[in-house]
């Protein structure tokens, strides 16, 4: 049962570089997210996707961009780093009626 | 704009005790609550949740209860065992997010429960 992964889990970044972190999951779902946690400041919403093709802003979006081009993949784009996306990154999915996340481990991005 | 609150940063029991975590929120078209727990270098999972038609929802060691008119919510375990140290998360959901399933976040309780 592999859920959700997220890869890479650590990665340090210069600024003005860009990345993708990569989500994957193997559960059918329809729904699917990208949050930030910075300490403190709880979970923010980034990103997400109602389903393949499918994608809207969150709460955070400013810095990043999605797509989903399958059910099972959702991975977040970084272009041009900046020192405030230093965070800790999760990616989450769930089924039909979108309660009931199953989160990734995380990825853990310092931007220097 | 803070929609979910959890004051308190952390919050240390000891071992056998009940331990209450509190959450506040802001948004009356709130409807649906959710406790998730994380431990270190995890991703959170999911605890227990309850509807704003209920007051009370019990699972196991776990219950959440809810004050609609206060706009509060706690978590109580009870027992409290040392494995349950961990940062705890409340969520909530409206009908607004009902076909989106978007959830938002308090800032978390680490609570820590000492042998």
């Amino acid at each position: 049962n592999a859920g959700v992964t997220q890869t890479p889990k650590f990665r340090i970044l210069k600024i003005g570089q860009s990345m993708t972190l990569q989500c994957t999951q193997d559960m059918n779902h329809n729904y699917m997210y990208w949050y930030r946690q910075d300490p403190g400041m709880g979970l923010k919403l980034i990103y997400y996707s109602v389903g393949a093709g499918i994608t809207d802003k969150g709460e955070v979006p400013n810095g990043y961009n999605v797509s989903r081009s399958t059910t099972e993949d959702f991975p977040l784009r970084l272009e041009l780093a900046a020192p405030s996306q230093t965070s800790v990154y999760f990616c989450a999915s769930s089924g039909q009626g979108g309660y009931g996340y199953t989160f990734g481990s995380g990825t853990r991005l310092t931007v220097v | 704009d803070q929609q979910v609150k959890q004051n308190s940063p952390s919050l240390s029991v000891q071992e056998g005790r009940i331990s209450i975590l509190n959450c506040d929120y802001t948004n009356s078209m709130f409807d649906y609550f959710l406790w998730y727990k994380k431990y270190p270098a995890e991703g959170p999972t999911f605890l227990i949740s309850i509807s704003s038609i209920k007051d009370k929802n019990e699972d196991g060691r776990f219950t959440v209860f809810l004050n609609k008119s206060a706009k509060h919510l706690s978590l109580h375990i009870v027992p409290s065992q040392p494995g349950d140290s961990a940062v705890y998360f409340c969520a909530a959901s409206g009908l607004s997010s009902s076909n989106t399933g978007k959830l938002i976040f308090g800032q978390g309780t680490t609570l820590q429960v000492k042998p």
